[in-house]
């Protein structure tokens, strides 16, 4: 099972690009890498997903190097709602390891005015 | 259409009691994951269901924890004689486990508080 290491905080300002990077030493064949965003009481919401190289949607951005041992989460001109725990999590769900999908600590994100 | 719903929201119990939690997931989804958050903590998991069955139960922190789902659909998250330590927010998540690798669509979790 890939182990995942993120900073534990970060902190940016209103329309600065924040990159959020993951370790992920050991990832697999089959691991994906995922985002998700989470908010106080709420449950994680999925951001972006990748395997490798880059993906981009609408609201962020996954830098995936050819290695496949990290990755980097970018988040465009960010606003004071993004302020939140961002959490990488490295998995196969399709193949079903044994279903074990273990989330890292997450970067908590304090974005100032 | 309906998300991942869990309940209940809140629930307080006095230590020694047994609880249940349930996780409706979305419909369609083969995949159930239960997670425990403490306050100020990461996700931890639990357990995992694929269809009814869970092929790995090591992640329940004791013998007082147990899951079940049936028909494919609900799963009940069932702790006895709940402990302080027990106090957190349980989180269930359902993935349709599509080819495309469907990302954890989870639920807002239940609270947990053991007095």
């Amino acid at each position: 099972l890939a182990k995942t290491t993120q900073p534990i905080s970060m902190d940016s300002y209103e329309g600065q690009e924040v990159n959020i990077t993951c370790s992920h030493n050991n990832i697999a064949t089959n691991d994906y890498i995922t985002w998700y965003q989470q908010f106080p009481s709420q449950g994680p919401r999925f951001i972006i997903q990748g395997y490798k190289t880059k993906v981009t949607n609408e609201v962020a951005s996954l830098f995936i190097p050819a290695d496949r041992k990290s990755s980097t989460l970018s988040l465009p001109r960010v606003s004071l709602s993004d302020t939140a725990v961002y959490y990488c999590l490295v998995g196969d769900i399709l193949y079903n390891q044994g279903g074990k999908l273990i989330f890292g600590q997450g970067t908590e994100l304090s974005v100032k005015p | 259409g309906a998300g991942v719903s869990q309940s209940p929201s809140n629930k307080v119990t006095e230590k020694g009691k047994d609880v249940e939690l349930r996780c409706d997931p979305i419909s369609g989804h083969t995949a159930l994951y239960w997670y425990r958050q403490s306050l100020g903590q990461g996700l931890e998991f639990l357990i995992y269901f694929q269809g009814n069955s869970a092929p790995d139960k090591s992640g329940l922190p004791s013998d007082r924890f147990s899951a079940e789902r049936t028909g494919g659909s609900v799963s009940t998250l069932t702790i006895q004689r709940t402990q302080q330590e027990d106090s957190a927010v349980y989180l269930c998540a359902s993935s349709s486990r599509d080819w495309d690798n469907s990302p954890l669509h989870f639920g807002n979790g239940t609270r947990l508080t053991v007095t």
